[in-house]
């Protein structure tokens, strides 16, 4: 089975502040990370897809890299529409997705 | 415009059945695998079982394996999730979602959700 570990598990930044999330993901899986929003009460929001490729329509600050085994999320300039909670999700060859633990962001 | 509207949620006793609905618009839905994803109360997303887009091959997470199966019909555009021997475990917002694959990578994510349904399995 995929082990996926998000960190932080929550965090609060200022509105412009640069956010990083990270997942650790199984080695040798693949590097089909993707990462989605969920704002509360809502459905969650694919925003990056494949690592890295910014899904249609989502703001340019939103970004994704991997290395080995680690997949990073950044937020270049934190704004107040993106309080939320962001989910890594993974998928494996034997076709079970599995999701991180999710990091809550909220503004200082 | 995209999308999907689920259906069918209630409050069930344990032990008892349920059958949640998905009704997709506004796309080829023959031409999509879908997916089912749900979120217990206050916890993280848990994906819970993947159909192809001909019906022909469905996977499921081990938690509901042997209890929940995901069908579809391409004709009336639905995708239909049969739960039984609920459990209060399984109380939970399920979402449907669309799976959309990249063909030049082969990842896989889902791109179009629903605003879910919400079911509680209590006694």
């Amino acid at each position: 089975d995929i082990q996926m570990t998000q960190s932080p598990s929550s965090l609060s930044a200022s509105v412009g502040d640069r956010v990083t999330i990270t997942c650790q993901a199984t080695p040798g899986i693949n590097d089909y990370i993707n990462w989605y929003q969920q704002k509360p009460g809502k459905a969650p929001k694919l925003l990056i897809y494949d690592a890295s490729i910014l899904q249609t329509g989502v703001p340019s600050r939103f970004s994704g890299s991997a290395s080995e085994t680690e997949f990073t999320f950044t937020i270049s300039s934190l704004q107040p529409e993106d309080i939320g909670t962001y989910y890594c999700q993974q998928f494996d060859n034997l076709l079970t997705w599995t999701f991180g633990q999710g990091t809550k962001v909220e503004i200082k | 415009q995209m999308q999907l509207v689920e259906s069918g949620g209630g409050v069930v006793q344990p032990g008892e059945s349920l059958r949640l609905s998905c009704a997709a618009s506004g796309f080829s839905f023959s031409d999509y695998g879908m997916h089912w994803v749900r979120q217990a109360p206050g916890k993280g997303l848990e994906w819970v079982a993947f159909i192809r887009f001909d019906g022909s091959n469905k996977y499921y997470a081990d938690s509901v394996k042997g209890r929940l199966t995901i069908s579809r019909d391409n004709i009336k555009n639905t995708l239909d999730l049969q739960m039984n021997s609920l459990r209060v475990e399984d109380t939970a917002v399920y979402y449907c979602a669309r799976d959309q694959l990249n063909w030049r990578s082969g990842g896989h994510y889902m791109d179009v959700w629903g605003k879910g349904t919400t079911v509680t399995v209590s006694s």
